[in-house]
């Protein structure tokens, strides 16, 4: 069956503009995961969604930054008047359900590149 | 509070070679641990992962890594290196409990030479 897909692959933004990143999981996965892959930084968790609600939010990197899920399916990734150094690689994840013991299988990620 | 260290940045090995990728976590209790593949243009992939019991654990690929509580180290090993392999591998703990978390490494890129 399909992977989880990400669009856009590239998303180049101006500094101040907002952008929204979609995930769309494997169909059938309750679980969903948002990370942040930085040169240098490795990969950065940044939330989940078991369902459609996110129990920790903590994670995000700034009150910029927002994800929302609806339907239990596709997720959306907000930032809002985005920064230089918001430029990485972002990666979406999902999981039968939430937890240590189901695998997550990775998105190709989206490319976002602040000017 | 999780971390995860991979101490070598850039590892270069020799086809036909043995490889030891490094990877040290601090945690309080037991950890889970995981080993991830990121191949060029690909996305991540579990190679391996070890929840409890036998602390030698077997991957894909050919790959192993054994837990040693002792030394707060988990290292993936393979017997004999492929030009496929080369790529970017991540070490990941992570925890469940009040909540879930999971820490990545900041990666190892393997080389192979021919």
């Amino acid at each position: 069956g399909a992977g989880v897909s990400q669009s856009p692959s590239n998303k180049v933004t101006e500094k101040g503009k907002d952008v929204e990143l979609r995930c769309d999981p494997i169909s059938g996965h309750t679980a969903l995961y948002w990370y942040r892959q930085s040169l240098g930084q490795g990969l950065e968790f940044l939330i989940y969604f078991q369902g459609n609600s996110a129990p920790d939010k903590s994670g995000l990197p700034s009150d910029r930054f927002s994800a929302e899920r609806t339907g239990g399916s596709v997720s959306t990734l907000t930032i809002q008047r985005t920064q230089q150094e918001d430029s990485a690689v972002y990666l979406c994840a999902s999981s039968l359900a939430a937890g240590v013991y189901n695998e997550q299988f990775f998105g190709p990620g989206t490319r976002l590149t602040v000017l | 509070a999780q971390s995860v260290t991979q101490p070598d940045i850039h590892i270069t090995v020799s086809e036909g070679a043995s490889l030891e990728l490094r990877c040290n976590y601090s945690y309080g209790a037991t950890p889970y641990l995981f080993w991830y593949v990121q191949s060029p243009g690909q996305g991540l992939q579990l190679l391996l992962k070890y929840f409890s019991g036998d602390t030698l654990v077997q991957g894909i690929k050919g790959f192993e890594a054994e837990f040693k509580r002792s030394q707060s180290s988990f290292n993936l090993r393979k017997p004999s290196v492929h030009w496929s392999d080369a790529a970017e591998y991540f070490c990941a703990v992570s925890e469940q409990g009040q909540g879930f978390s999971f820490i990545f490494g900041k990666g190892t890129r393997l080389l192979v030479k021919p």
